[in-house]
């Protein structure tokens, strides 16, 4: 199975900071990874695919880079509401592999 | 609006088994594969198969062969997951999600299984 090494596990930031969160997979997953936030007590959302797509509605201070073995969320401008549970999924080969999530708080 | 609704909240005794369901509407039922994920309490999140509606056919994660079993019901436009042989490691929250590619793009609310005696 491919695993999904995200860090870090928590992270505290200021409203208007820039974020960074990491996933890094065990084998090159050829930019098949998708984004997600989970908000508390809600399900998870789709935030990116393959990658670096936004999916529609997601604001556009999200994005996602990476390719290979690393990709990396960034958000801009941390709004209140961003505050969550984000999980990065390969979706290159069965099983369908989660990170462990990275939880979000303001500081 | 594409949307997945799920059924509620089962408590379930160890040995037994449970069959969830999860309803679509919105989309075309047959045209996107539903899958399906478990949560446990510690956040992790974990991908237990899919099914095609259209064809029936089914991919699990070897980790849940023979626990999770997915079915669906074309005339209702919903996916099934039972789970057999139920022991307390199977508590979690499941979740339906619509597969585009093997990202999945809708989620259903959730349904919590809890397994205790």
């Amino acid at each position: 199975d491919i695993q999904m090494t995200q860090s870090p596990a928590s992270l505290s930031a200021s409203l208007g900071e820039t974020v960074t969160i990491e996933c890094l997979a065990s084998e090159d997953i050829y930019s098949n990874l998708a984004w997600y936030q989970q908000k508390p007590g809600k399900s998870p959302q789709l935030l990116i695919y393959y990658a670096n797509s936004l999916n529609d509605g997601v604001p556009s201070r999200f994005s996602g880079s990476g390719s290979g073995t690393q990709y990396s969320l960034k958000i801009n401008s941390l709004q209140s509401e961003d505050v969550s549970i984000y999980f990065c999924q390969q979706n290159y080969d069965s099983p369908y592999t989660f990170g462990a999530g990275t939880k979000l708080e303001l500081k | 609006q594409v949307q997945l609704q799920q059924s509620g909240a089962e408590l379930a005794k160890p040995g037994s088994s449970v069959k969830i369901s999860c309803k679509a509407s919105g989309y075309t039922f047959t045209s996107y594969a539903m899958h399906w994920i478990k949560q446990t309490t510690g956040q992790a999140l974990e991908w237990t198969g899919y099914i095609a509606p259209g064809s029936g056919g089914t991919k699990y994660n070897e980790k849940f062969k023979g626990k999770a079993t997915l079915t669906v019901d074309k005339s209702s436009s919903t996916a099934y997951m039972q789970l057999s042989s139920l022991t307390p490691v199977d508590t979690a929250v499941y979740y339906c999600a619509r597969g585009r590619g093997h990202y999945f793009d809708y989620w259903g609310q959730g349904v919590m299984v809890t397994v205790s005696s």
